[in-house]
């Protein structure tokens, strides 16, 4: 069936280094994905969206990257720092399944010292 | 800000007890979900409601009810829990269905003994 997945269950960095979460979907028909961030006994937070007719978002600190023909997501952390260690999620929304989000299993960034 | 709350952060039930997670959002969203999250399957979608007084069956609805019957509240019932209802339940809300983020809520721990 389809899914969203991601490739590395935890990531290990350095406070200071630039961090990057990847994500991989299978439903070509998605258009919209989002970034979650969820912290330690609280519930997801959005961190970023991007549209399937764009390839680039900025945030502040964050960038998310769509390659449409590999179906990939990637989400970059410049400077990451001890407040970005969470669990982060990504999620995609096609509008042929209804109002829903399909979300993956989540990658768990550690932020060393 | 968008603010979703949930009744308790914290309960314990014993089985075969009838539960109830409620959830409030004040943002006068359209939509709201229900989702379990478990270690190692990430976020699964139990129910939704796109309007007052409807509802539609998620990923995993069985051994779930929901109602709505104001816009801004949409409660989760477990008529008889079971153990393997243990888990973080997190409801989610957005402005439409159309493309448009979901906000969580900080989630509810629930141990089912």
């Amino acid at each position: 069936g389809e899914s969203v997945g991601l490739h590395l269950p935890t990531l290990s960095v350095q406070e200071g280094d630039n961090s990057i979460i990847n994500c991989a979907y299978s439903n070509s028909a998605s258009d919209y994905f989002i970034w979650y961030k969820q912290e330690s006994g609280k519930g997801p937070q959005f961190i970023i969206d991007i549209r399937s007719n764009m390839d680039k978002r900025q945030g502040q600190r964050v960038t998310v990257l769509l390659n449409k023909t590999v179906k990939h997501l990637s989400l970059q952390i410049a400077a990451t720092q001890p407040g970005d260690s969470a669990v982060y999620f990504c999620a995609e929304f096609n509008n042929n399944a209804g109002n829903m989000l399909t979300f993956g299993g989540g990658t768990r960034l550690m932020v060393k010292p | 800000d968008v603010k979703v709350t949930q009744s308790s952060r914290y309960l314990v039930k014993r089985t075969g007890e009838k539960v109830f997670l409620e959830c409030v959002q004040d943002m006068d969203h359209e939509n709201m979900f229900w989702y379990r999250q478990d270690p190692g399957l990430g976020l699964r979608l139990i129910y939704f409601s796109y309007d007052v007084k409807m509802k539609e069956k998620g990923d995993i609805p069985e051994g779930y009810s929901v109602s709505r019957e104001k816009k801004e509240r949409f409660s989760l019932i477990l008529e008889s829990a079971s153990t393997n209802q243990t888990s973080m339940y997190l409801c989610a809300s957005s402005l439409t269905g159309n493309q448009d983020t979901q906000y969580f809520g900080p989630g509810t721990r629930l141990t089912v003994l």
